[in-house]
Protein backbone atom coordinates (compact mmCIF):
# COMPACT_ATOMS: atom_id res chain seq x y z
CA UNK A 1 0.00 0.00 0.00
CA UNK A 2 0.93 3.84 -0.53
CA UNK A 3 2.39 5.16 2.38
CA UNK A 4 4.15 8.42 3.62
CA UNK A 5 6.84 8.22 6.29
CA UNK A 6 7.90 12.02 8.55
CA UNK A 7 10.25 10.08 10.93
CA UNK A 8 10.38 13.64 13.15
CA UNK A 9 7.03 13.77 14.64
CA UNK A 10 8.48 17.53 16.44
CA UNK A 11 12.04 18.98 15.82
CA UNK A 12 13.24 22.14 17.24
CA UNK A 13 15.70 24.42 15.86
CA UNK A 14 17.38 27.79 16.37
CA UNK A 15 16.64 30.97 14.63
CA UNK A 16 19.21 31.22 11.65
CA UNK A 17 20.37 27.23 11.86
CA UNK A 18 19.74 25.73 8.64
CA UNK A 19 16.58 22.94 8.34
CA UNK A 20 16.00 19.31 6.81
CA UNK A 21 13.03 17.89 7.62
CA UNK A 22 12.74 14.10 5.85
CA UNK A 23 10.05 12.04 4.26
CA UNK A 24 9.96 8.73 2.59
CA UNK A 25 7.35 7.52 0.69
CA UNK A 26 6.29 3.74 -0.01
CA UNK A 27 5.07 3.29 -3.66
CA UNK A 28 5.90 1.12 -6.73
CA UNK A 29 6.67 3.87 -9.03
CA UNK A 30 7.89 7.43 -8.75
CA UNK A 31 4.66 9.20 -7.78
CA UNK A 32 4.22 12.97 -7.47
CA UNK A 33 5.85 14.56 -4.15
CA UNK A 34 4.38 17.17 -2.51
CA UNK A 35 5.67 19.16 1.08
CA UNK A 36 2.70 21.44 2.22
CA UNK A 37 2.95 24.13 5.05
CA UNK A 38 0.32 24.87 7.49
CA UNK A 39 0.34 27.21 10.19
CA UNK A 40 -1.67 27.91 13.26
CA UNK A 41 -5.47 28.00 12.42
CA UNK A 42 -4.38 28.58 8.48
CA UNK A 43 -5.03 26.19 5.77
CA UNK A 44 -2.17 23.69 4.11
CA UNK A 45 -0.11 25.49 1.90
CA UNK A 46 1.94 24.56 -1.15
CA UNK A 47 5.25 25.02 -0.53
CA UNK A 48 7.17 22.54 -3.45
CA UNK A 49 6.22 19.71 -5.86
CA UNK A 50 7.91 17.49 -7.58
CA UNK A 51 7.55 15.08 -10.69
CA UNK A 52 10.49 14.84 -13.09
CA UNK A 53 13.43 16.45 -14.34
CA UNK A 54 15.75 18.18 -11.59
CA UNK A 55 15.40 16.53 -8.48
CA UNK A 56 16.40 19.25 -6.69
CA UNK A 57 13.28 22.02 -6.63
CA UNK A 58 12.79 25.09 -5.51
CA UNK A 59 9.83 26.31 -3.62
CA UNK A 60 8.51 29.64 -1.92
CA UNK A 61 9.49 30.56 1.42
CA UNK A 62 13.38 29.96 0.64
CA UNK A 63 12.68 25.89 0.96
CA UNK A 64 13.96 23.48 -1.63
CA UNK A 65 13.97 19.58 -1.42
CA UNK A 66 15.76 16.94 -3.12
CA UNK A 67 14.32 13.53 -4.81
CA UNK A 68 16.42 10.60 -3.90
CA UNK A 69 14.86 7.82 -5.79
CA UNK A 70 17.37 5.28 -4.39
CA UNK A 71 16.28 6.12 -0.98
CA UNK A 72 12.61 6.49 -2.27
CA UNK A 73 12.79 10.58 -0.40
CA UNK A 74 11.88 13.91 -0.71
CA UNK A 75 13.61 15.90 2.03
CA UNK A 76 12.82 19.42 2.95
CA UNK A 77 15.55 21.71 3.50
CA UNK A 78 16.11 25.42 4.43
CA UNK A 79 19.51 27.07 4.94
CA UNK A 80 18.43 29.57 7.52
CA UNK A 81 15.52 29.35 9.51
CA UNK A 82 12.82 32.50 10.28
CA UNK A 83 11.12 32.33 13.38
CA UNK A 84 7.91 33.00 11.06
CA UNK A 85 8.85 29.13 10.01
CA UNK A 86 7.52 27.59 13.17
CA UNK A 87 4.65 25.45 11.78
CA UNK A 88 3.50 21.61 10.71
CA UNK A 89 4.74 20.73 7.47
CA UNK A 90 3.25 17.59 5.34
CA UNK A 91 4.94 15.79 3.07
CA UNK A 92 2.46 14.13 0.41
CA UNK A 93 2.60 11.91 -2.56
CA UNK A 94 -0.04 11.49 -5.67
CA UNK A 95 -0.03 8.25 -7.46
CA UNK A 96 0.49 8.63 -11.45
CA UNK A 97 -2.72 7.59 -12.82
CA UNK A 98 -6.22 6.90 -10.73
CA UNK A 99 -7.49 10.16 -12.62
CA UNK A 100 -7.72 12.31 -9.86
CA UNK A 101 -5.38 14.46 -7.69
CA UNK A 102 -5.44 11.97 -4.68
CA UNK A 103 -2.86 13.23 -2.04
CA UNK A 104 -1.77 10.42 1.06
CA UNK A 105 -0.10 12.57 3.54
CA UNK A 106 2.65 11.77 6.01
CA UNK A 107 1.77 12.77 9.98
CA UNK A 108 3.43 15.70 9.84
CA UNK A 109 7.31 17.49 11.61
CA UNK A 110 6.35 19.92 13.86
CA UNK A 111 8.75 22.33 13.93
CA UNK A 112 9.52 25.25 16.64
CA UNK A 113 11.75 27.48 16.16
CA UNK A 114 14.02 29.08 19.11
CA UNK A 115 14.93 32.85 18.99
CA UNK B 1 -8.36 37.57 -0.18
CA UNK B 2 -9.76 34.59 0.88
CA UNK B 3 -9.63 31.82 -1.62
CA UNK B 4 -11.29 28.64 0.11
CA UNK B 5 -13.77 29.92 3.57
CA UNK B 6 -15.00 27.11 5.99
CA UNK B 7 -17.30 27.37 8.32
CA UNK B 8 -17.86 27.62 11.36
CA UNK B 9 -13.95 27.16 12.35
CA UNK B 10 -14.95 25.57 15.65
CA UNK B 11 -17.83 23.30 15.74
CA UNK B 12 -19.74 21.33 19.09
CA UNK B 13 -22.27 18.94 18.79
CA UNK B 14 -23.03 16.11 20.71
CA UNK B 15 -22.91 12.14 20.23
CA UNK B 16 -25.80 11.38 17.28
CA UNK B 17 -26.66 14.59 16.38
CA UNK B 18 -26.12 15.44 12.83
CA UNK B 19 -23.67 18.21 11.93
CA UNK B 20 -23.37 19.95 8.73
CA UNK B 21 -19.77 21.74 7.70
CA UNK B 22 -19.28 24.32 5.00
CA UNK B 23 -17.11 25.12 2.46
CA UNK B 24 -17.36 27.89 -0.16
CA UNK B 25 -14.63 28.92 -2.82
CA UNK B 26 -14.11 32.33 -4.63
CA UNK B 27 -11.17 30.31 -7.08
CA UNK B 28 -14.14 28.58 -9.60
CA UNK B 29 -12.83 25.73 -9.24
CA UNK B 30 -14.10 22.26 -10.93
CA UNK B 31 -12.95 19.77 -8.07
CA UNK B 32 -13.75 20.03 -4.08
CA UNK B 33 -12.42 17.66 -1.57
CA UNK B 34 -13.24 16.46 2.41
CA UNK B 35 -10.38 15.60 4.37
CA UNK B 36 -10.20 14.16 7.77
CA UNK B 37 -7.69 14.81 10.35
CA UNK B 38 -6.94 13.60 13.23
CA UNK B 39 -4.63 14.81 16.22
CA UNK B 40 -1.36 13.92 15.11
CA UNK B 41 -2.26 12.05 12.10
CA UNK B 42 -2.44 12.59 8.67
CA UNK B 43 -4.92 14.11 7.16
CA UNK B 44 -7.10 11.70 4.85
CA UNK B 45 -9.44 11.89 2.21
CA UNK B 46 -12.84 11.03 2.24
CA UNK B 47 -14.47 12.09 -0.84
CA UNK B 48 -14.36 14.56 -3.61
CA UNK B 49 -16.48 16.12 -6.53
CA UNK B 50 -15.98 16.83 -9.59
CA UNK B 51 -18.11 19.26 -10.73
CA UNK B 52 -21.84 17.28 -9.73
CA UNK B 53 -19.77 13.45 -9.85
CA UNK B 54 -19.45 12.72 -6.48
CA UNK B 55 -16.59 10.02 -5.71
CA UNK B 56 -16.44 8.42 -2.32
CA UNK B 57 -13.17 6.45 -1.04
CA UNK B 58 -13.69 3.36 -0.64
CA UNK B 59 -13.00 3.27 3.34
CA UNK B 60 -14.81 6.98 4.08
CA UNK B 61 -17.96 5.72 6.15
CA UNK B 62 -21.38 5.91 5.04
CA UNK B 63 -21.71 8.38 8.42
CA UNK B 64 -20.32 11.02 6.09
CA UNK B 65 -22.32 12.34 3.50
CA UNK B 66 -21.63 15.34 1.10
CA UNK B 67 -23.61 18.06 -0.95
CA UNK B 68 -22.37 20.45 -3.67
CA UNK B 69 -25.46 22.67 -4.57
CA UNK B 70 -23.35 24.36 -6.97
CA UNK B 71 -19.54 25.24 -7.95
CA UNK B 72 -19.12 27.48 -5.11
CA UNK B 73 -20.24 25.54 -2.04
CA UNK B 74 -19.52 22.30 -0.79
CA UNK B 75 -21.19 20.73 2.36
CA UNK B 76 -19.97 17.64 4.49
CA UNK B 77 -23.27 15.98 6.51
CA UNK B 78 -22.17 13.55 9.52
CA UNK B 79 -25.47 11.94 10.15
CA UNK B 80 -24.80 10.48 13.40
CA UNK B 81 -21.29 11.79 15.14
CA UNK B 82 -19.53 9.70 16.99
CA UNK B 83 -16.94 10.44 19.85
CA UNK B 84 -14.20 8.77 16.97
CA UNK B 85 -15.44 11.71 14.38
CA UNK B 86 -13.74 14.38 16.59
CA UNK B 87 -11.10 15.83 14.27
CA UNK B 88 -9.86 18.74 11.71
CA UNK B 89 -11.98 18.80 8.62
CA UNK B 90 -10.34 20.59 5.68
CA UNK B 91 -11.78 21.16 2.65
CA UNK B 92 -9.50 21.50 -0.62
CA UNK B 93 -10.37 22.61 -4.36
CA UNK B 94 -8.78 21.80 -7.69
CA UNK B 95 -8.77 23.76 -10.82
CA UNK B 96 -9.09 20.19 -12.57
CA UNK B 97 -8.34 16.64 -11.72
CA UNK B 98 -4.86 17.02 -13.64
CA UNK B 99 -3.32 15.85 -11.08
CA UNK B 100 0.26 17.33 -10.57
CA UNK B 101 -0.56 20.30 -12.79
CA UNK B 102 -3.32 21.08 -10.69
CA UNK B 103 -2.80 22.56 -7.09
CA UNK B 104 -5.13 21.65 -4.20
CA UNK B 105 -5.77 25.19 -2.15
CA UNK B 106 -6.94 24.52 1.27
CA UNK B 107 -9.36 26.00 3.81
CA UNK B 108 -7.99 26.67 7.12
CA UNK B 109 -10.47 23.58 8.57
CA UNK B 110 -13.04 23.38 11.11
CA UNK B 111 -12.44 21.91 14.53
CA UNK B 112 -15.05 19.35 15.21
CA UNK B 113 -15.66 18.27 18.77
CA UNK B 114 -18.28 15.45 19.96
CA UNK B 115 -19.76 15.69 23.52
Amino acid sequence: AQSVTQPDIHITVSEGASLELRCNYSYGATPYLFWYVQSPGQGLQLLLKYFSGDTLVQGIKGFEAEFKRSQSSFNLRKPSVHWSDAAEYFCAVAPLSGGYNKLIFGAGTRLAVHP
Amino acid sequence: DAMVIQNPRYQVTQFGKPVTLSCSQTLNHNVMYWYQQKSSQAPKLLFHYYDKDFNNEADTPDNFQSRRPNTSFCFLDIRSPGLGDAAMYLCATSRDLAGFTDTQYFGPGTRLTVL
